[in-house]
């Protein structure tokens, strides 16, 4: 199975402020990464997919970058509802593999 | 409305079966393939098992193959989980989530719904 190692776990950020994190995969996934939003007690909302598109609807302080083995979500602009867990996940192949997730929370 | 809706989670004892089911509304069921995703307590998304949209194709993580059995009706717009021989490590919320495209990329998610097997 290929390994997704995301970091930080945790991040404490304010309103206002840009953050970053980053996925790693154990192999080449041919941009086929995607990043999900989980607030608790609601559906996973998908982001970001095959590394840089917006879903549609969601606003443009999410971005996504990277290649290969490399991903990165910035959010610009921190809202309150932005603060969530953060997981990518990698659907090059069978099984599709998840990061740990990135838990962001109100400084 | 476009939506996901899991049933069928509940308490079961440990060796016993469970079903679960997922109906989907305002879109063309038939046309999606569909995954279900898990979600143990605090740990992270697993993905469990994915169906193609004519049903003619079926994924399962090592960890269920054998006793899960992932099946779908297009009449009924209804995915089901069949879990059969259940163990406490099965505890967890169960996602259903929408297939897009030819990598069935996972774009729309429901709610869960939460399997509890005691020992």
């Amino acid at each position: 199975d290929i390994q997704m190692t995301q970091s930080p776990s945790s991040l404490s950020a304010s309103v206002g402020d840009r953050v970053t994190v980053t996925c790693r995969a154990s192999q080449g996934i041919n941009d086929f990464l995607a990043w999900f939003q989980h607030r608790p007690g609601r559906a996973p909302k998908s982001l970001i997919y095959a590394s840089t598109y917006l879903e549609s609807g969601v606003p443009s302080r999410f971005s996504g970058s990277g290649s290969g083995t490399d991903f990165t979500l910035t959010i610009s602009n921190l809202q309150p509802e932005d603060f969530a867990t953060y997981y990518c996940q990698q659907y090059n192949v069978y099984p599709y593999t998840f990061g740990q997730g990135t838990k962001l929370e109100i400084k | 409305q476009v939506q996901l809706v899991e049933s069928g989670g509940g308490v079961v004892q440990s060796g016993r079966s469970l079903r679960l089911s997922c109906v989907a509304s305002g879109f063309t069921f038939s046309k999606y393939g569909i995954h279900w995703v898990r979600q143990a307590p605090g740990k992270g998304l697993e993905c469990v098992a994915v169906i193609w949209s004519d049903g003619s194709y079926k994924y399962y993580a090592e960890s269920v193959t054998g006793r899960f059995t992932i099946s779908r009706d297009n009449s009924k717009n209804t995915l089901y989980l069949q879990m059969n021989n259940l163990r406490a490590a099965d505890t967890a919320i169960y996602y259903c989530a929408r297939g897009e495209g030819r990598w069935l990329r996972l774009d729309l998610w429901g709610q869960g719904t939460l399997v509890t097997v005691s020992s």
